[in-house]
């Protein structure tokens, strides 16, 4: 099972920043939190990942509590393009498992 | 370089036929991993393979099954397919690190 609890679905409007939570109490301290994204009927695409300290790359943020038991990514600047479904994973990238997702809708 | 590469991008068997699906990491890769994804349950992992051999499993039946050759290059292997068999399989290559893993686009199988 999934060890990660996000909201099923949100909205955004195209421009603004978009902030993605995700709740992963049962982590260990050795896993890493990983975000991917998948448009419809194409293969996950990574985002980040990050073990304690937050991360910035050029598509987006990861903020981690200092518990880690939860994150936030943000889409700094959110495009039609970013409407996807982004996963939060809190386990090995050899192993990924996947839950529901939060289906983000970006709206013009 | 290029991407990961899985082929063939849609197939239609019958029911009780095998079928054979390939994957090719990008180059330098080592690790492939294998997916599937279906609209009632999600993508999830089938098998991971590292240097040709099976690292991690995951909870499918016997009929899924895989192996990689020496060049990384996977493939993995249903038999006896079933209509729930239908789905959405998903190869992914892991970067040298371990950290980040890179997705085909996938193979459409339809069982009929």
């Amino acid at each position: 099972d999934a060890k990660t609890t996000q909201p099923p679905s949100m909205d955004c409007a195209e421009g603004r920043a978009a902030n993605l939570p995700c709740n992963h109490s049962t982590i260990s301290g050795n896993e890493y939190v990983y975000w991917y994204r998948q448009i419809h009927s194409q293969g996950p695409q990574y985002i980040i990942h990050g073990l304690k300290n937050n991360e910035t790359n050029e598509m987006a943020s990861l903020i981690i509590t200092e518990d880690r038991k939860s994150s936030t990514l943000i889409l700094p600047h959110a495009t039609l393009r970013d409407t996807a479904v982004y996963y939060c994973i809190s386990q090995g990238a050899q192993k990924l498992v996947f839950g529901q997702g939060t289906r983000l809708t970006i709206n013009p | 370089k290029a991407g990961v590469t899985q082929t063939p991008r849609y197939l239609i068997k019958t029911r009780g036929q095998q079928v054979t699906l390939s994957c090719s990491p990008i180059s330098g890769h080592r690790s492939v991993s294998w997916y599937q994804q279906t609209p009632g349950q999600g993508l999830q992992f089938l098998f991971e393979y590292f240097s040709e051999t099976q690292r991690n499993k995951g909870n499918f039946p016997g009929r899924f099954s895989g192996r990689q050759f020496s060049n990384s290059r996977s493939e993995m292997n249903v038999s006896t397919l079933e209509l729930g068999d239908s789905a959405l399989y998903l190869c992914a290559s892991l970067n040298l690190g371990g950290t980040e893993a890179f997705f085909g686009q996938g193979t459409r199988l339809t069982v009929v």
